[in-house]
């Protein structure tokens, strides 16, 4: 089945210690976003790509990078962890047929999801 | 700029019994509307979603959402609630006419559904 994958699903690291988290998809969806959410809180939009244009959210600290080496994957990069950064990051896609913009309707499908812990 | 409100932190009802979880957004255009539910430790499952077109929407697992567009609402139901219809509950906008805009999430609403 297509589908969003994430992996690891369980992530402890260290304070400070960088971590890389993954996504890839089977849906050949042009969009792929980044989520961080903490605890029964709303999804936080961290950055997204479009094709291969990223995009970060005005207040994404400069500690979060992302990659998207291809179509099928993206890779969120966190340097230098803190404790406030312990939350499931969520991986999302969505088909957007527009170039330049983010005006389809199509819907955007989630992975499971990275809980990180930082000890 | 686009918001979402969810008035209900939690919401709690009997099984068998009708339930609505609320939504109400905010847009300058015209919006795409979708409604999230989140089981624990899990991703997002997409529900449903309203465009254009019928103002019920029907969606997955029998749930059905009403776009009020006077009211700026878009509510979630279902006749028939289940104990496993227990989960978190995001609604979602997108503004159609910004020209370029992701989606904007409510702040979840905790359905609890007791036997």
């Amino acid at each position: 089945d297509a589908m969003v994958i994430q992996n690891p699903r369980y992530q402890v690291t260290q304070f400070g210690k960088p971590v890389t988290l993954s996504c890839s998809q089977t849906l050949n969806h042009n969009v792929m976003y980044w989520y961080q959410q903490k605890s029964s809180q709303a999804p936080k939009l961290l950055f997204h790509y479009y094709d291969k244009d990223f995009n970060n959210e005005a207040d994404t600290p400069d500690n979060f990078q992302s990659r998207r080496p291809n179509t099928s994957f993206c890779f969120l990069d966190i340097r230098s962890p803190g404790l406030g950064d312990a939350a499931m990051y969520l991986c999302a896609t969505s088909s957007d047929g527009t170039s330049g913009g983010l005006t389809s309707t199509d819907t955007q499908y989630f992975g499971p999801g990275t809980r990180l812990t930082v000890l | 700029a686009q918001s979402v409100a969810q008035p209900e932190d939690q919401v709690n009802v009997a099984e068998g019994n009708p339930l609505t979880v609320k939504c109400t957004y905010s847009v300058s255009g015209n919006p795409y509307l979708f409604w999230y539910v989140q089981y624990p430790n899990r991703g997002l499952q997409f529900l449903l979603k309203y465009i254009t077109g019928d103002n019920l929407v029907k969606g997955s697992y029998g749930f059905e959402a009403e776009f009020n567009k006077s009211q700026t609402s878009f509510h979630l139901k279902k006749p028939s609630a289940l104990v496993s219809d227990s989960a978190l509950y995001f609604c979602a906008v997108r503004d159609m006419n910004s020209g370029y805009s992701t989606l904007t999430f409510g702040k979840g609403t905790m359905l609890l559904v007791s036997p």
